[in-house]
């Protein structure tokens, strides 16, 4: 597709249950990003992607989050064990780092998550 | 202190003037910035990109690069109605995680 797709658009889950959420990049891109926004907050960082690289992970905020990229495209973030705190929306950007010029990320439309 | 400070506003001008959104950081390393807008509900979509230090102007946006303040800028002209929308500034080092201002929310009333 022209852009990011994430899926589910919304979904909603009850405390304790594990969810995955998906995204698909940009075609080529070889940077992946997860980020979160909580209501009313700025965007906060989980993990990063760049090609073959371990991933950087310094943003989960604890062991029930993970998340994998296979064959260098599409990315699953799995929360175990949802918490009500854990209600946010999760955005996925992909970024092509080839050239400095093409430096730049662009996001899907993100997964509402609520945990009640 | 954090690594990207920007005020959350909100904002409010009316149709026609000239709004200038900032950000300030700490991390002298940073090459890349960018400013995002974002609608209610809807992902981040970006605005402006300038790499390193110096101004760019696209239309009635023009996103201005000090490192030497490490400091920020983005200036709408003629502002619109739909130019309402909370405004992200990111930034990064090459190859590194874009880190993101908390928004500022703006309003243009007609």
């Amino acid at each position: 597709g022209a852009g990011v797709s994430q899926s589910p658009s919304n979904k909603v889950t009850e405390k304790g249950k594990d969810v995955e959420l998906r995204c698909d990049p940009i075609s080529g891109h070889t940077a992946l990003y997860w980020y979160r926004q909580s209501l009313g907050q700025g965007l906060e960082f989980l993990i990063y992607f760049q090609g073959n690289s371990a991933p950087d992970k310094s943003g989960l905020p604890s062991d029930r989050f993970s998340a994998e990229r296979t064959g260098g495209s599409v990315s699953t973030l799995t929360i175990q064990r949802t918490q009500q705190e854990d209600s946010a929306v999760y955005l996925c950007a992909s970024r092509s780092e080839v050239r400095r010029a093409n430096d730049q990320a662009f996001f899907g439309q993100g997964t509402r998550l609520t945990v009640v | 202190q954090k690594e990207v400070e920007q005020d959350p506003g909100p904002l409010s001008v009316p149709e026609g003037a000239i709004v200038s959104l900032n950000c300030t950081y700490s991390n002298s390393a940073f090459q890349y910035f960018m400013w995002y807008r974002q609608y209610s509900r809807k992902g981040p979509e970006l605005l402006m990109y300038t790499y390193s230090s110096g101004n760019k102007e696209d239309g009635r946006f023009t996103a201005q690069v000090d490192k030497s303040s490490k400091y920020i800028s983005l200036f709408i002209r003629d502002s619109q109605p739909s130019d309402s929308a909370t405004y992200l500034c990111a930034m990064s080092q090459a190859g590194t995680a874009l880190i993101f201002g908390k928004g500022t929310t703006l309003s243009v009333s007609s």
